[in-house]
């Protein structure tokens, strides 16, 4: 009955690969966001879906896409991966983003890109 | 835009030892503030909150925070920490009205309490 589920849980890769990491949330929230923590523990904010829509796009590279088929699902694909790319990604989702309901959090995807 | 400063990378306690982390924020008006934990393994859960009204916030199991805003601080506070705090422990802010959208977190506070 995990409320913010992320996979996979860890991820090796290949400099110029591309994956994706999933996210679903059971909690009936409107919106979802994507997360990245680098190696010094800092958390930025990459993306944020309200209803399917993209509300929130920071500065990204863009070959990172995120994908909402609906509002319980949030996916981030990232091409040509890159050694930079390499952090744990949050996904966490919301009631409503505007507001101020607290964020719940994944169990985070570690990335490694060699 | 706004900035989160947590200024202990790493705090290290005994068991019972009292327990104070530090916050600063910098931004021009009224803001929300939060601190949120991520226990060794876990997602990062919400810790406590404070929007307005009385600045010393009581949050779960026996974590407090006081915001001053002269300082432009919110500092975590516990007076006896156990073993099982030990955690990484986030503060974060945003501007009143914006809601998560805008929310920006510090780098966090390692918190290690020995047995």
């Amino acid at each position: 009955d995990t409320a913010v589920s992320q996979t996979p849980k860890y991820l090796v890769t290949q400099m110029g690969n591309d994956k994706s990491i999933k996210c679903e949330q059971n909690l009936g929230h409107d919106t979802m966001y994507w997360y990245k923590q680098d190696s010094k523990k800092f958390l930025k904010i990459m993306f944020s879906y309200n209803n399917k829509e993209l509300i929130i796009n920071e500065t990204v590279p863009n070959r990172f896409s995120p994908k909402s088929p609906d509002k319980a699902h949030l996916n981030l694909h990232i091409n040509s991966l890159e050694l930079g790319d390499s952090a744990v990604y949050f996904c966490a989702s919301s009631q409503q983003g505007g507001t101020n309901s607290p964020l719940h959090f994944g169990n985070g995807t570690r990335l490694t890109v060699t | 835009a706004q900035s989160v400063s947590q200024h202990n990378h790493h705090v290290i306690l005994s068991e019972a030892a009292s327990l104070e982390l530090g916050c600063n924020y910098s931004y021009g008006g009224t803001v929300n503030l939060f601190w949120y934990v991520q226990y060794p393994g876990q997602h990062l859960q919400l810790l406590l909150k404070y929007f307005s009204g009385d600045p010393l916030v009581k949050g779960i199991k026996g974590f407090e925070a006081e915001f001053i805003k002269s300082k432009f601080s919110f500092n975590l506070r516990k007076p006896s920490v156990q073993w099982s705090d030990t955690a990484e422990y986030f503060c974060a802010v945003n501007p009143s009205g914006a809601g998560s959208y805008q929310l920006t977190f510090g780098k966090g506070t390692k918190l290690s309490v020995i047995p």
